[in-house]
């Protein structure tokens, strides 16, 4: 059974960097897969933050591009997530999850992380 | 982007009743289009995927349909365990995209 788990600070404070952790145990990263990111502020719907193959090719929401960077260690079996210059706008639930990419769905995904931007 | 428009955005049925739920896309997705569940409190679950094709484990009360621009979601026999919010997502193009969600309730 693959499993996934978000990690990283709660907390961030605004104009700072968000970094998340996406733990990956039941399946080697590095066999094969898209790994992708969604967000979901309180209340409100799902996004789509982007999505990295094992290779390490990455592909971003346009509406987020220019602040998001997703990386893959294949030796921690982990990938992460970066966003840069947050906001308020930016305080959401993120989740990981396997898939998420064209004619690939997101068929595991972790519990989520609740992230605040706030001073 | 493609736009997903979901409706209703939310209903409240029986037990026993029979829910549909319909999505239509911006533009043809072909059918690669997915549903999820979302229960409060609990990341989004994969319940259908090629818009009609039964996720492994998923009860067989959950069915989908369509292809195009118009699909359909429905619930042949509403149980108590149903309840919360359902999603459509394309992924026939990137950025990938959801619907705004449709809230299931218990009457």
């Amino acid at each position: 059974q693959v499993h996934l788990r978000e990690s990283g600070p709660g907390l961030v404070e605004p104009s700072e960097t968000l970094s998340l952790t996406c733990g990956v145990s039941g399946y080697s990263i590095s066999t094969a897969f898209y790994w992708g990111w969604i967000r979901q502020p309180p209340g409100k719907g799902l996004e789509w933050i982007g999505s990295i193959y094992h290779s390490g090719s990455t592909n971003y929401n346009p509406s987020l591009k220019s602040r998001v960077t997703i990386s893959v260690d294949t030796s921690k079996n982990q990938f992460s997530l970066k966003l840069n210059s947050v906001t308020a706008a930016d305080t959401a639930v993120y989740y990981c999850a396997r898939g998420l990419y064209i004619t690939v769905p997101g068929d595991y995904w972790g519990p989520g992380t609740l992230v605040t931007v706030s001073s | 982007d493609i736009q997903m428009t979901q409706s209703p955005s939310s209903l409240s049925a029986s037990v026993g009743d029979r829910v549909t739920i319909t999505c239509q896309a911006s533009q043809d997705i072909g059918d690669y289009l997915n549903w999820y569940q979302q229960t409060p409190g609990k990341a989004p679950k994969l319940l259908i995927y090629d818009a009609s094709t039964l996720q492994t484990g998923v009860p067989s009360r959950f069915s989908g349909s369509g292809s195009g621009t118009d699909f359909s979601f429905t619930i042949s026999s509403l149980q108590p365990e149903d309840i919360g919010t359902y999603y459509c997502q394309q992924y026939d193009n990137l950025p990938l995209t959801f619907g705004g969600g449709t809230k299931v309730e218990i009457k």
